[in-house]
């Protein structure tokens, strides 16, 4: 059973320039969620897919997209980059339904510069 | 607006003794909740959740604790190795909502 993984792991971008991120889920899960974890602070919520619809978004701008992909991998595109935008990206993938365990890759390490 | 607040960055642990991390929620809404464990360069892994409709949950050396009344809960791990040094979130989710809220996290180290 393979589990989440995320690319690139690194990545540095500066203001105004867009960026892409992308998720593979786990095996037999249909649920992707995407996080921003600022340094210091826990993980905050921008969006969830199940089976490739938007099922869900927290308080962020429209700027932040997302797109998953009939194999439930998954994308996250932010647009004309700012600084605060400088964080740790987290997926996290689950079965969806009332399964509410998370599922975490490692992350990818934005600077905005 | 912080739902879920974990109010001590960090934790200093002697190994072997118990280790108390404390979470407050203000959202009466919330029917279950999780803790989360994270190490540096790695996404966060479950570790253990409890209902709302519990008061106790146990897992091997961790038990998580919730007292609805007092919108509180705290995670004990007893005993303390040093494997248990990482940052530790707490979080919670409402039924009808499809997000996760984490607390801000606490850094436990556990010391020899």
């Amino acid at each position: 059973e393979t589990g989440v993984t995320q690319s690139p792991t690194h990545l540095i971008k500066t203001r105004g320039q867009q960026v892409t991120l992308r998720c593979s889920s786990q095996s037999g899960h249909n649920t992707v969620s995407w996080y921003q974890q600022a340094l210091g602070q826990g993980p905050q919520f921008i969006f969830q897919y199940y089976r490739e619809e938007e099922n869900g978004r927290g308080n962020f701008p429209p700027r932040f997209s997302g797109l998953q992909f009939p194999n439930y991998s998954s994308e996250l595109n932010v647009n004309a980059l700012e600084l605060d935008d400088s964080a740790l990206y987290l997926c996290a993938s689950s079965r969806g339904g009332r399964d509410e365990k998370l599922f975490f890759g490692s992350g990818t390490q934005l600077s905005v510069l | 607006d912080q739902q879920v607040k974990q109010n001590s960055p960090s934790l200093s642990v002697q190994e072997g003794r118990i280790s108390i991390l404390n979470c407050d929620y203000t959202n009466s809404m919330f029917d279950y909740f999780l803790w989360y464990k994270k190490y540096p360069a790695e996404g966060p892994t479950f570790l253990i959740s409890i209902s709302s409709i519990k008061d106790k949950n146990e897992d091997g050396r961790f038990t998580v604790f919730l007292n609805k009344s007092a919108k509180h809960l705290s995670l004990h791990i007893v005993p303390s190795q040093p494997g248990d040094s990482a940052v530790y979130f707490c979080a919670a989710i409402y039924s009808s909502a499809s997000k996760i809220i984490f607390g801000s996290g606490t850094r436990l180290s556990i010391r020899p």
